[in-house]
Formats: C-alpha cells, sequence, structure tokens
C-alpha cells in the first residue's frame, strides 16, 4: 500500500525556538496534503490543508504565521512551527491524497505522526 | 455540515468475543465511510471504507462494517477479538467542503478499545 512518511517522528525543542516536520509520500504523487494535530485522547483536529504549489488553507482558529506550511512538490510538505511555545507541544499528523485516477487514486493515507515537545 | 458521532469513549472486551465498536454520521449525499486504527505515538491505519455497494464491508485484520443507511451507522466489528486488536479507533466521513474547494474527513472522537486477556 502506499506510504506517507514523517520526520522526525519524536523532537523535543526549547521554547522560542522553529521546528520543521517533513512528510513526504513515499511512492505516490500527492496533489492535496493535510496537516492534523491531536491532543492526548482527543480526536484529530485538521489544522491546513495545503495544495501543490499554492497556498495552505487554514481552518478557524489556527494561526497561519505560527505553523508554516510549504508544499513545494508533489511528494513533499513541511510544517514549521515557529517560536514554539510548551502549549504548541502535540502530536502532529501529516496525509497526503493521490491524485484522482492515479495508482492510488484519490485515497487518503496518514503518516506515523511527529510527538513535539517544547520545553 | 458533516458530523460522525462515536458514542463510547471506552469499550472493553474479553478475548475471543465479539466486538462492536459504534459509529452514526451526518453527511449531504451519499456517504464515503471510513474506519481507521491508531496504536500509540503512531498514526492512524486505514481499516476499511464503505463508498457504495454491499452494505457489509471487509477490512484488514478480520474487521467488517456494516453500513445502515435508515440508521445512518456504520459500526464497526469483529467475530473474534484479540489482546492485540486493543488500541484507538475512529470512523470518519468525507465530505467535499465548499470553502475550501476540496474533500475534507471529519474524524469522530475515537473509541478505545481494550481486549482483556
Amino acid at each position: 500500500g502506499a506510504v506517507v512518511s514523517q520526520h522526525p517522528s519524536r523532537v523535543i525543542c526549547k521554547s522560542g525556538t522553529s521546528v520543521k516536520i517533513e512528510c513526504r509520500s513515499l511512492d505516490f504523487q500527492a496533489t492535496t496534503m493535510f496537516w492534523y494535530r491531536q491532543f492526548p485522547k482527543k480526536s484529530l483536529m485538521l489544522m491546513a490543508t495545503s495544495n501543490e504549489g499554492s497556498k495552505a488553507t487554514y481552518e478557524q482558529g489556527v494561526e497561519k504565521d505560527k505553523f508554516l506550511i510549504n508544499h513545494a512538490s508533489l511528494t513533499l510538505s513541511t510544517l514549521t512551527v515557529t517560536s514554539a511555545h510548551p502549549e504548541d507541544s502535540s502530536f502532529y499528523i501529516c496525509s497526503a491524497r493521490g491524485l484522482a485516477g492515479g495508482p492510488v487514486n484519490d485515497e487518503q493515507f496518514f503518516g506515523p505522526g511527529t510527538r513535539l515537545t517544547v520545553l | 455540515a458533516q458530523s460522525v458521532a462515536q458514542p463510547e469513549d471506552q469499550v472493553n472486551v474479553a478475548e475471543g468475543n465479539p466486538l462492536t465498536v459504534k459509529c452514526t454520521y451526518s453527511v449531504s449525499g451519499n456517504p464515503y465511510l471510513f474506519w481507521y486504527v491508531q496504536y500509540p505515538n503512531r498514526g492512524l491505519q486505514f481499516l476499511l471504507k464503505y463508498i457504495t455497494g454491499d452494505n457489509l464491508v471487509k477490512g484488514s485484520y478480520g474487521f467488517e462494517a456494516e453500513f445502515n443507511k435508515s440508521q445512518t451507522s456504520f459500526h464497526l466489528k469483529k467475530p473474534s477479538a484479540l489482546v492485540s486488536d486493543s488500541a484507538l479507533y475512529f470512523c470518519a466521513v468525507r465530505a467535499f467542503i465548499p470553502g475550501a474547494g476540496s474533500y475534507q474527513l471529519t474524524f469522530g472522537k475515537g473509541t478505545k478499545l481494550s481486549v482483556i486477556p
């Protein structure tokens, strides 16, 4: 099946620093990638939707200047948490959706997640 | 707006017994429904989906789900639970979001399944 990777799987940083998380679709092209945030014992909260080559669409309440999303190619999207604070500590999950008519059609596949801890 | 309800935060079942994890949904038009499983500190793994056709959908690891249009339900089932099935299960519905101009998944809050040896 289709594989989505995330790097790093776990990161610990100091308050005020920026952290970049990469999301890659390894064996298919993804026109659309999604970034989710998951709080402990809670469901996934969609943060933003990004389409290759265009600006991300952020959900209400998500600060676009704090959570920078870049989707520069059909296989890579990055989420940068700028000036991270302890309240940004969370589990971040990316998801990639294939091209309609492509090898995985327009199914959505999830990465393994990144655990961010801000001290 | 679309929504998914998983009425049980936790389901406990003895190993070898049948299990059911409940899900109801609300969406305009024909529903695309999904079940995902999440193990601790891991991403979501796809279990099964319903788009059209037979109301009983078979998926990975012996799981199946029954689509019931009149009750707007899509309950996840397995005839004989394993301890290794213990995990967090999410039901989701896919719908077109006009504001975003694309399809998005809306998830339920999740149900923790504990299979007791």
